[in-house]
């Protein structure tokens, strides 16, 4: 079945510096893909939608300049958290649709973020 | 507002105890529904999800769905729970909006007992 791989799984970063998570979709291709992040014990947030050769579309708040994203390839989305705060600390996900969502979505395993 | 109502933060259910898992949801029409399961410091996984025709919908791992129009319900069971189904339980709606925009609830803490 359709797998992403996501990476790092967990990363402990210094203030101030920053940090990729990647992810890619293993046997197909995926022009779209979406990043969460999740609080402890909450649900996911949708932070930002990832568009292959075009720009990402970011959710209402959400920082563009501190969450990069990338998706430079049909199986390649970056997400880069710059200049990371304790406070974006956090559990980020991504996934990507099946049948344009209508099928669900593939979830990569997480990156469990903290920065110290 | 469309929304995705999960009414338990948690339940404890007794291993080998049947479950129902609670989701409604709130959208004009009939939207995709879904459930997905995470286990702690893991992504999410699809159980199962409903688009049309039969409401009473099979997943994965023994479970299954029932779709209720008139009570906007989109219920998850499972006849015999496991210790490894104690996890957290993700109701989710897609809307089709151009593209499909998924909405999730809050979920909901399965706790397994012995």
């Amino acid at each position: 079945g359709a797998v992403v791989s996501q990476h790092p799984s967990w990363v402990i970063c210094k203030s101030g510096t920053s940090v990729k998570i990647e992810c890619r979709s293993l046997d197909f291709q995926a022009t779209t893909m979406f990043w969460y992040r999740q609080f402890p014990k909450q649900s996911l947030m949708l932070m930002a939608t990832s568009n292959e050769g075009s720009k990402a579309t970011y959710e209402q708040g959400v920082e563009k300049d501190k969450f990069l994203i990338n998706h430079a390839s049909l199986t390649l989305s970056t997400l880069t958290v710059t200049s990371a705060h304790p406070e974006d600390s956090s559990f980020y996900i991504c996934s990507a649709p099946l049948d344009r969502g209508a099928g669900g979505y593939t979830f990569g395993s997480g990156t469990r973020l903290t920065v110290v | 507002a469309q929304s995705v109502t999960q009414p338990d933060i948690h339940i404890t259910v007794s291993e080998g105890a049947s479950l129902e898992l609670r989701c409604n949801y709130s959208y004009g029409a009939t939207p995709y529904l879904f459930w997905y399961v995470q286990s702690p410091g893991q992504g999410l996984q699809l159980l199962l999800k409903y688009f049309s025709g039969d409401t009473l919908v099979q997943g994965i791992k023994g479970f299954e769905a029932e779709f209720k129009r008139s009570q906007s319900s989109f219920n998850l069971r499972k006849p015999s729970v496991h210790w490894s189904d104690a996890a957290e339980y993700f109701c989710a709606v897609a809307l089709n909006t151009g593209g499909f925009k998924t909405i999730f609830g809050a979920g909901t803490r399965l706790f397994v007992k012995a």
